[in-house]
């Protein structure tokens, strides 16, 4: 099972330039989400989508967007970069979002370096 | 402002040594997990644990929940080198009826063969 798959794995972009990162799951969960992982910083949430259809601002959504295309996919923009949005994005998926007892299954990241 | 602190943040033991690492907070979870992360991986989840006082053991590892749902602790019990990896912390707190998941800092392991 190929489980959330996440492309590129890396990428390096000049300010300004603008990115599309995809992110797709084959579990059949209802919610999905985008992360930053930096540093000292632990994981912070960009923007999540609790079911197909709705999509909401996480902790640090400044600079992004993000689509929910179909159930399985959840892709975010990054319409004008910059080098504070270098880091490691990870997209994850559960079942649902509310539940207390959720399970969050994470990709494998991709590393953007923004210059 | 970081919600969960974790401690130590990095920890380079010997093989066979046991270690803890914490997760603490000022706010009270609904629940919390642990993840462990691998290099170029994404955290892959250890275990949740939902009730205060709640202790539960994967094998070596024995996770608590504070009675007050406001930290945890993870213990391992003669570590191995293929413990290494980033340990990361993650509580569900309840904001106004929207349920969103607060990481820790992390805590990288280094275990030495």
């Amino acid at each position: 099972n190929a489980g959330v798959t996440q492309t590129p794995k890396f990428q390096v972009l000049k300010t300004g330039q603008s990115m599309t990162l995809q992110c797709a799951q084959d579990m059949n969960h209802n919610s999905m989400y985008w992360y930053r992982q930096d540093p000292g910083m632990g994981l912070r949430l960009i923007y999540y989508s609790a079911s197909e259809g709705t999509t909401d601002k996480g902790e640090v959504p400044n600079g992004y967007n993000v689509s929910r295309l179909n159930k399985r996919e959840f892709s975010l923009r990054l319409e004008s970069a910059a080098p504070s949005q270098t880091s490691v994005y990870f997209c994850a998926s559960s079942v649902f979002r509310t539940a207390t007892n959720e399970k969050l299954f994470f990709g494998s990241g991709t590393q953007l370096s923004v210059l | 402002t970081q919600l969960l602190e974790q401690s130590p943040q990095f920890l380079s033991i010997q093989e066979g040594e046991n270690l803890t690492v914490y997760c603490n907070s000022s706010s009270v979870f609904s629940s919390l997990q642990w993840y462990r992360q691998e290099p170029g991986e994404g955290p892959v989840l250890l275990v949740t644990v939902v009730t205060g006082g709640e202790v539960k053991k994967l094998k070596r590892l024995t996770f608590q929940f504070g009675d007050a749902r406001k930290d945890s602790s993870l213990h391992i019990t003669a570590a191995q080198p293929g413990d290494t990896g980033l340990y990361l912390c993650a509580g569900l707190l309840n904001f106004s009826g929207t349920y969103k998941y607060i990481f820790g800092t992390g805590t990288r392991l280094k275990v030495l063969a």
